[in-house]
């Protein structure tokens, strides 16, 4: 089935490590996105890419980072310099251009927890 | 820019009873209307969607009507039951071109037995 995968499903970390976010797609959709959401909160964008090789920050960026080498991947890393990591976080991938029906199509999501 | 207003929860009610939750938008021209549901635990899933003005979105029971007159898009259910509990999210219209959609907070439904 076509789909969004991400991995893992849960993470734990202690200060000062970085950890790498796993985010999958298999719709063969241009754009992906990464969001955190805090309890209670609503979603914030992180990250989105619009095309291989390209990305641009959100509204929240700082401390982390991003790649999109292939069209499939899209992973995110949650460096040390995240103040405030332990978190939700959603990857989500759509259509682009004049293609893009403005329908996002939401992984699992990834709970990271740090110790 | 398009932008919503949404109602804020929690909404708690008893199983069979009638849902509303009322969004409100601002766009230009007629944009697409969603809504999402975000089930314990998981990520967002659509739940349905309109793209024109007058158009009923359905699914699983919920229906949402685009009012173009006064720009709603309220998400209803005529019973609810216990496996509706989730959080709902109204997204910010889509008005073509590049997708960057800000979500708030959305409405927790918790509905009891």
């Amino acid at each position: 089935d076509g789909g969004i995968t991400q991995s893992p499903k849960y993470l734990f970390r202690k200060e000062g490590q970085n950890v790498t976010l796993s985010c999958e797609q298999n719709l063969n959709h241009d754009a992906m996105y990464w969001y955190r959401q805090d309890p209670g909160q609503g979603l914030r964008l992180i990250y989105y890419s619009q095309i291989v090789n390209d990305f641009q920050k959100g509204d929240i960026a700082e401390g982390y980072s991003v790649s999109r080498e292939k069209k499939e991947s899209f992973p995110l890393t949650v460096t040390s310099a995240q103040k405030n990591p332990t978190a939700f976080y959603l990857c989500a991938s759509s259509t682009a251009g004049t293609k893009n029906t403005g329908e996002l199509f939401f992984g699992e999501g990834s709970r990271l927890t740090v110790l | 820019g398009n932008s919503v207003t949404q109602m804020e929860g929690p909404v708690t009610l008893s199983e069979e009873a009638f849902l509303t939750i009322n969004c409100t938008y601002t766009a230009t021209g007629y944009p697409s209307l969603f809504w999402y549901v975000q089930y314990p635990g998981e990520g967002l899933q659509l739940l349905l969607k309109a793209t024109k003005a007058d158009d009923k979105g359905s699914n699983k029971g919920f229906e949402a009507t685009y009012r173009k007159e006064t720009t709603s898009f309220h998400l209803e259910k005529g019973s609810v039951q216990v496996s509706d509990s989730a959080v709902y999210f109204c997204a910010p219209p889509f008005s073509g071109g590049y997708n960057k959609l800000i979500f708030g907070a959305g409405t927790r439904l918790a509905v009891h037995p």
